[in-house]
């Protein structure tokens, strides 16, 4: 059975101060790891897919990066629109499609 | 613009009440899905379909069902039986293969 961790739960920043989240998963093969945001009262919004180990995908001031067992997202200098939840999933090549971790909710204070 | 719609954006359920959500793509993505999200968890499959009259039960599809009768159609009905139907609805798509979802804006159920 496939599995996504994400961790932290909750990420509070200050704008400009740069962070990761990170996104540990367990899956028999991998067919694509997969980064959304999701507003308050929206739904999931896709930013990047990566399909193979050492593969990075960058837009504006968000970086994502993967390996054999996690992916990171970075965020270089956040700005309050940033703020959100943040989504990582994987699809593990069954016909059901996709895999969702919890999310982490990030707050970027002005 | 492309994309999926889903309605209404509120709906309200009374006691052994069934009610439709609407999922509608213009896309031409071949896989639909259904999930729900309640808060602290993750999204939970409800049912998908790959193709056409044909859909199957995801993890948590009692007191749920579907129906699959045109490509850009997808709507969900949540029965009577579906004891804690409280939630946010989300509709997906994808192409096919290990395309990556894409989502409507949701439906927020709420029980009267």
């Amino acid at each position: 059975e496939d599995q996504v961790t994400q961790s932290p739960e909750a990420l509070r920043l200050q704008e400009g101060e740069s962070s990761s989240l990170n996104c540990s998963y367990t899956v028999s093969g991998l067919r694509g790891l997969f980064w959304y945001r999701q507003d308050p009262g929206k739904g999931p919004e896709f930013l990047f897919t990566l399909y193979s180990a050492g593969e990075e995908k960058e837009k504006e001031r968000l970086k994502a990066t993967l390996t054999k067992k996690e992916s990171f997202l970075h965020i270089t200098a956040p700005k309050p629109e940033d703020s959100a939840t943040y989504l990582c999933a994987v699809d593990g090549g069954g016909a059901d499609g996709l895999t969702f971790g919890k999310g982490t909710h990030l707050i970027i204070q002005p | 613009d492309g994309g999926i719609t889903q309605s209404p954006k509120y709906l309200f359920r009374k006691e052994g009440q069934n009610v439709t959500l609407s999922c509608e793509q213009n896309l031409n993505h071949d896989a639909m899905y259904w999930y729900r999200q309640d808060p602290g968890q993750g999204l939970r499959l409800i049912y998908y379909s790959q193709i056409v009259n044909d859909f199957q039960k995801g993890d948590i599809a009692e007191g749920y069902s579907v129906s699959r009768e045109k490509k850009e159609s997808f709507p969900l009905t949540v029965t009577s039986a579906q004891k804690n139907p409280t939630a946010f609805y989300l509709c997906a798509s994808r192409y096919r293969g290990n395309q990556p979802q894409h989502f409507g804006d949701g439906t927020r159920l709420s029980i009267l």
